[in-house]
Formats: C-alpha cells, sequence, structure tokens
C-alpha cells in the first residue's frame, strides 16, 4: 500500500530564500506525483504533476523533482513571497485515469515573512 | 470557470440527522471523488465513481452512501450522522485521458454535535 510521508510539518523562512519542501512515497510503482498548494479554508489547488517516467516539472518559481529509486520528490520554491504562505501537499497515484486515486501526505504548512 | 461547487459550504448537524452534500462539476470530467480532511490524518479518499452509473468505495467508505446522479453530479450522502464523521470534505473531478490532475471544490465543513 502506498504511503506517502511529508517533512516537516511546518517551516517557516524569510521573504526572498529559496526553499525546498520533501515528499517520500514507499512504493516505487507510482503512476504519478503531484504538488497542490491549499489556503485556508479553502479547497487545493494544483501546483505540479510529474508523471513516472518524467524527473522534474517547472512552472514559473516552482521546480518539482521525481525520483523513483529513492521513493522521493521535492517541491523547489525560488525567492519566496508572503503569498507564497500556504499549505503544500503532495500526492502519489499508483494508477492512471479513473483508477488514480490520490494518496495524500499529511502537507507542509509554509510561512514566509516579510 | 466555475469548475468543481460543492454546496453547502457549512453545516452543522445533531447526531443522527441525515444530510447530503451535493456536488457538480462543469467541466465534462469522467471522474468524481469524494475525501474527508481531518487534522493530523490528511485527505482520505471515501468514494468514487469513475463514469456516470458506476460507484466503487474508497479508503474510509463505512458511514456513507453516494449517487453518481449524471455525468455533472456526485452527492455523498450521511444516513445518521456520528460526530466521528465531522470533517472538511472535498469533492474532487477528473478527465481521465492523459496524465491530468484532479481539480478540487472548496469544501463544506461539516459539525456533528
Amino acid at each position: 500500500k502506498q504511503e506517502v510521508t511529508q517533512i516537516p510539518a511546518a517551516l517557516s523562512v524569510p521573504e526572498g530564500e529559496n526553499l525546498v519542501l520533501n515528499c517520500s512515497f514507499t512504493d516505487s510503482a507510482i503512476y504519478n506525483l503531484q504538488w497542490f498548494r491549499q489556503d485556508p479554508g479553502k479547497g487545493l489547488t494544483s501546483l505540479l504533476l510529474i508523471q513516472s517516467s518524467q524527473r522534474e516539472q517547472t512552472s514559473g518559481r516552482l521546480n518539482a523533482s521525481l525520483d523513483k529509486s529513492s521513493g522521493r520528490s521535492t517541491l523547489y520554491i525560488a525567492a519566496s513571497q508572503p503569498g507564497d504562505s500556504a499549505t503544500y501537499l503532495c500526492a502519489g497515484s499508483n494508477y492512471g485515469g479513473s483508477q488514480g486515486n490520490l494518496i495524500f501526505g499529511k502537507g507542509t504548512k509554509l510561512s514566509v515573512k516579510p | 470557470n466555475a469548475g468543481v461547487t460543492q454546496t453547502p459550504k457549512f453545516q452543522v448537524l445533531k447526531t443522527g440527522q441525515s444530510m447530503t452534500l451535493q456536488c457538480a462539476q462543469d467541466m465534462n470530467h469522467n471522474s468524481m471523488y469524494w475525501y474527508r480532511q481531518d487534522p493530523g490524518m490528511g485527505l482520505r479518499l471515501i468514494y468514487y465513481s469513475a463514469s456516470e452509473g458506476t460507484t466503487d468505495k474508497g479508503e474510509v467508505p463505512n458511514g456513507y452512501n453516494v449517487s453518481r446522479l449524471n455525468k455533472r453530479e456526485f452527492s455523498l450522502r450521511l444516513e445518521s450522522a456520528a460526530p466521528s464523521q465531522t470533517s472538511v470534505y472535498f469533492c474532487a473531478s477528473l478527465r481521465d485521458r492523459g496524465n491530468q490532475p484532479q481539480h478540487f471544490g472548496d469544501g463544506t465543513r461539516l459539525s456533528i454535535l
């Protein structure tokens, strides 16, 4: 059974710092891994999706990597801003399509101080 | 661009009452999902529907029923609410062709006294 872990549970950094959020998973037969952002009282917004055949994906200041052999994914945020403050969730899926039920980590709560 | 719409946004119930959480998507997605989010537990899948007329159990289905009314709508029913079902409930949908992310609604915050 796939299990997803995120460490640390909370992180506080000064504005402008580059940072890395970590996600680990137990089953290397992962189909894809997704990173989401959740703002307080809101739903989840998809940030990046990495297919099992890919090593990384980039969107603006965000870069996500996937290493199936080590069971790890990282989300790199460059030049952090107060607006990046949110909870970041990673989720793995062992199947594609409708069977691609997501297994979520518990999230990292990021606070970027002005 | 409505995306995934959930109603109601907040609800307080007494133990033993029943209610239905509604979810609708306007993206013509085939698959729809219900999750619950609890402090310290992360999101867990309750039920999902791969297409109109089909439903399957997820990780935590006990105490819930679902209906895929049509392609747009997927409802979650609590027949006899229990305090352990106090949670935030999220509906999501997926275009299950290609490697696509799930799209989430803003959630229903449910308290059971």
